[in-house]
């Protein structure tokens, strides 16, 4: 069955620190990936994304993430983050075809120090 | 903006009473999702569908039911509320193949 794990369930990081977010699907075919932002009060917003091509995606707000076949990850980084990227980041997959089945992880808390 | 909205978007109600969830587009998009938002589970998938009459179930679907009589509506009905369904309630829309989800506002579900 398909699924995803995010392994970091809250982090805590003071401005100007570097990010990574794990997160590992479990599915057979090709994927879909996503990395979701839920800030306080709000409904997600998409990050970025990865359909095929260029393993690594750039996406808003200065986040990128990296697509690893062989190791089923996709994790979300960031150089350098921000007061203002305190918030909660969730990662999802679907499978590429078929009834596009939308699945989440369970998400991880990100908080930034000033 | 998706043109997504959620009804009611707050609603407390009492255990064992039935409860329905309404999820509006604008947008004739095939495929809609129900999921519930509780901390330290991310979100859950419930239930989605992939076309009118078209559902099957998600991780977490035991004492729901969803209906998609026309595209635009995806109701989503819990039987007989009980507290463990407390939640916030999430719909999404996917417009097609390689194109990501967009949600709706959200709606905060009370069961005492």
């Amino acid at each position: 069955a398909q699924s995803v794990s995010q392994h970091n369930h809250h982090v805590i990081l003071s401005e100007a620190a570097s990010l990574e977010l794990g997160c590992n699907y479990s599915y057979g075919g090709t994927v879909n990936l996503f990395w979701y932002v839920q800030y306080p009060g709000q409904h997600l917003q998409l990050l970025l994304k990865y359909f095929s091509g260029d393993p690594l995606v750039k996406g808003i707000k200065g986040f990128e993430a990296e697509f690893i076949k062989s190791k089923f990850s996709f994790n979300l980084r960031k150089p350098s983050v921000q007061w203002s990227d305190t918030a909660e980041y969730f990662c999802a997959v679907t499978p590429g075809s078929g009834t596009y089945k939308y699945i989440f992880g369970t998400g991880t808390r990100l908080k930034v120090l000033a | 903006d998706a043109g997504i909205t959620q009804s009611p978007r707050h609603k407390v109600t009492e255990t064992g009473t039935p409860v329905t969830l309404r999820c509006h587009q604008t947008e004739n998009h095939r495929y809609m999702y129900w999921y519930r938002q509780d901390p330290g589970h991310g979100l859950r998938l419930i239930h989605y569908s992939y076309g009118v009459k078209d559902t099957d179930k998600g991780e977490v679907s035991d004492g729901y039911s969803v209906s998609r009589s026309k595209t635009e509506d995806f109701l989503l009905t819990l039987e007989s509320a009980t507290s463990s369904q407390t939640s916030v309630y999430f719909c999404a829309i996917l417009p097609g193949p390689n194109t990501e989800a967009f949600f709706g506002q959200g709606t905060r579900l009370t069961v005492v």
